[in-house]
Parts: C-alpha cells; structure tokens; sequence
C-alpha cells in the first residue's frame, strides 16, 4: 500500500519567512510532485522531479523551489513567503518515466500566510 | 502546453439519476486521461483513467469516453449514490506532466 506522507497538516507563517514544506513517499517511485490546489482553479503543478537531484518547472513555478537530494523525499521551500502563498499544498508521488502511471496523493499542507 | 477545461463546475443531482462530466484537452499528442475523485477533507485519488488507443473504458458505476478528433474526455457515473459526492477532477498528459481541470463538485442528493 503505497504511503505519501507530509510534514503538517497546517502551517501558519508569517510575511517573509522561509517556509519548509517536506514530503515522503515509502514505494521507491522515481517521480514526485508538489502542487498547490486553490478553489476554483483545481491542481496546478509547481515542480516535479522524475530523479534525484533532478527538478522541473511546473505551471506556476515562481516564488518556490525544491530539493530533491533523496529518492523518496521532495521538499518544496518557499523562500520569502507572501499572502499570496497561503493555499493548500499537495504532494503525489509515481512510478515510470512517461508520465501515464497513477499518482499517490498525499494528505495535504494548509498553508495560512499573515 | 496542454490546457484542460473541464465543465461545469458544480453539478447537483438526485439519487440513481447518472451524471456526466466533460473535459477538454488542447494539445492533440496528449495520450492519458486520468480522472481523480477527492472527498471533502481527503486526498485525490485515482478512479479511472483511459489511453489515447481506447475510445471507452468502463469500472461497474463509471466509464470515461475520449473523441480524439474532437479533443474532449467525459465521466459518466450511473446509479449515483450519496458517497459518490465529491469533486472530480480531470486530467491530460502534456509533455512530462499532467494538466488537471479546474474540478467539478458532485452533489448526490438522497
């Protein structure tokens, strides 16, 4: 049974902080995501990663970055959090190299910026 | 890059009515059509998905269609059941990545 954890269920940071945002996934899959989901606008995509130390831009990149220094674990870091940022944070992991393979969501951050 | 819209945005129906979700998709190489279902509070989670070599895909209650020519997928629920609601998303495979639809919230009344 493949298992997506991440970090916290809710955050709360202020205006400026460095905010980390860690997920773990325990099925060895080679590709990992982070997306943000806002209502109205659905799942977008931020970063993904289909290898270690590898990262690419998603839809709605700015703002963010990634590390992925261990296969089962991608962190999203915001760097100098803003209001704008606060959203539901969504991490998914997959199997395979071509994108066609199911992806494990895990339980969500809830990120509040003030 | 792909872009996906997916109608409408809310859907409310009665019990045992069937309803239907529609998507469509801009980029004509895209070949996987996932669909997700997330209950409130939960995780999406993967219900049926079809490949750009099938024209229709069926799982008990649900099936998903897909028109290449026209570019559009669509979900059909039969029989709906007060646990089928929740929001459905749509997705298609763009280059490296899945575009997801904006969802739909599925209201099954009793």
């Amino acid at each position: 049974d493949v298992k997506v954890t991440q970090s916290s269920r809710y955050l709360v940071k202020r205006t400026g902080e460095k905010v980390f945002l860690e997920c773990v996934q325990d099925m060895d899959h080679e590709n990992m995501f982070w997306y943000r989901q806002d209502p109205g606008l659905g799942l977008r995509l931020i970063y993904f990663s289909y290898d270690v130390k590898m990262k690419e831009k998603g839809d709605i990149p700015e703002g963010y970055s990634v590390s992925r220094e261990k296969k089962e674990r991608f962190s999203l870091i915001l760097e100098s959090a803003s209001t704008n940022q606060t959203s539901m944070y969504l991490c998914a992991s997959s199997l395979g190299a071509d994108g066609t393979y199911e992806q494990y969501f895990g339980p969500g951050t809830r990120l509040t910026v003030t | 890059g792909e872009n996906v819209e997916q109608h409408p945005s809310t859907l409310s129906v009665q019990e045992g009515d069937s309803a239907v979700i529609k998507c469509t998709y801009s980029d004509s190489a895209s070949n996987y059509f996932p669909w997700y279902k997330q209950e409130l509070g939960k995780r999406p989670q993967l219900i049926i998905d079809i490949r750009s070599n099938v024209g229709e895909k069926k799982d008990q209650r649900i099936a998903v269609t897909l028109n290449k020519t026209a570019k559009h997928f669509s979900l059909h629920i039969t029989e709906t059941q007060p646990e089928d609601s929740a929001v459905y998303f749509c997705a298609a495979k763009g280059f490296q990545k899945l575009v997801f639809g904006t969802g739909t919230r599925l209201l099954v009344s009793p």
